[in-house]
């Protein structure tokens, strides 16, 4: 299995750019989340989707940002506009029963 | 916000020594995950614990649900310079359901010189 699949790797922009980030997750997952990571505040749970349905978006910082999950294998996380503070990694991760998978990130800088 | 408290934040070591690490929560939990990351990647699931007082190794990594269930410890035996990197643990609480929602640690850095 190629694991949770995250693009791009590396994404730089300029402040109010629209940004959007992909995953793929594991094949037979149900469940999706997106985290952010930054060395202030750690790793912090901004969405879960299960069965396509977003569950808690309550870790959502602001209505710049935006996910969505058309179906089982994908999924994508907005940010319009993007702010300099909008500036850390972005994980993606699947959950097979109650363990949970993570993809290799995303690291997003905003100038 | 997170709910663990993981200790100590950070460790350095020499290399052969042994290592711990744990969590503790005012809450209980069904589930307990403790994860590593490497520079520039994701966390890796390194050990899943579902059931108090379950000891589980996986090579030199040996982690045990708490019998309170409120706690969890991971051990690194004969540490080597590959075991450098941040340390997560993670737990689904009682009550989760079947969200998957899990309650992250601050996480531990490890250094280890050689």
């Amino acid at each position: 299995d190629a694991g949770v699949i995250q693009s791009p790797r590396h994404e730089v922009t300029e402040m109010g750019q629209e940004v959007t980030l992909r995953c793929k997750p594991i094949s037979g997952h149900n469940s999706l989340f997106w985290y952010r990571q930054t060395m202030m505040r750690g790793l912090e749970l901004l969405i879960y989707f299960n069965n396509n349905v977003p569950i808690d978006d309550s870790g959502m910082p602001e209505d710049r940002f935006s996910a969505k999950m058309p179906n089982a294998s994908f999924s994508t996380l907005k940010i319009q506009p993007s702010e300099p503070r909008d500036s850390a990694v972005y994980f993606c991760a699947s959950n097979s029963y109650n363990e949970q998978f993570f993809g290799p990130g995303t690291r997003l800088t905003v100038l | 916000g997170q709910q663990l408290n993981q200790s100590p934040q950070s460790m350095f070591i020499q290399e052969g020594e042994d290592v711990s690490m744990n969590c503790t929560s005012s809450s209980i939990f069904n589930t307990w995950l403790w994860y590593k990351q490497d520079p520039g990647e994701g966390p890796v699931l390194l050990i899943a614990l579902y059931k108090a007082g379950e000891l589980t190794s996986n090579g030199r990594l040996t982690a045990q649900f708490g019998i309170t269930r409120k706690d969890s410890f991971l051990n690194i035996s004969a540490s080597i310079p590959s075991d450098v990197g941040i340390y997560f643990c993670a737990g689904l609480r009682r009550g989760s359901g079947n969200t998957g929602k899990l309650i992250f640690g601050q996480g531990t850095t490890l250094q280890v010189k050689p």
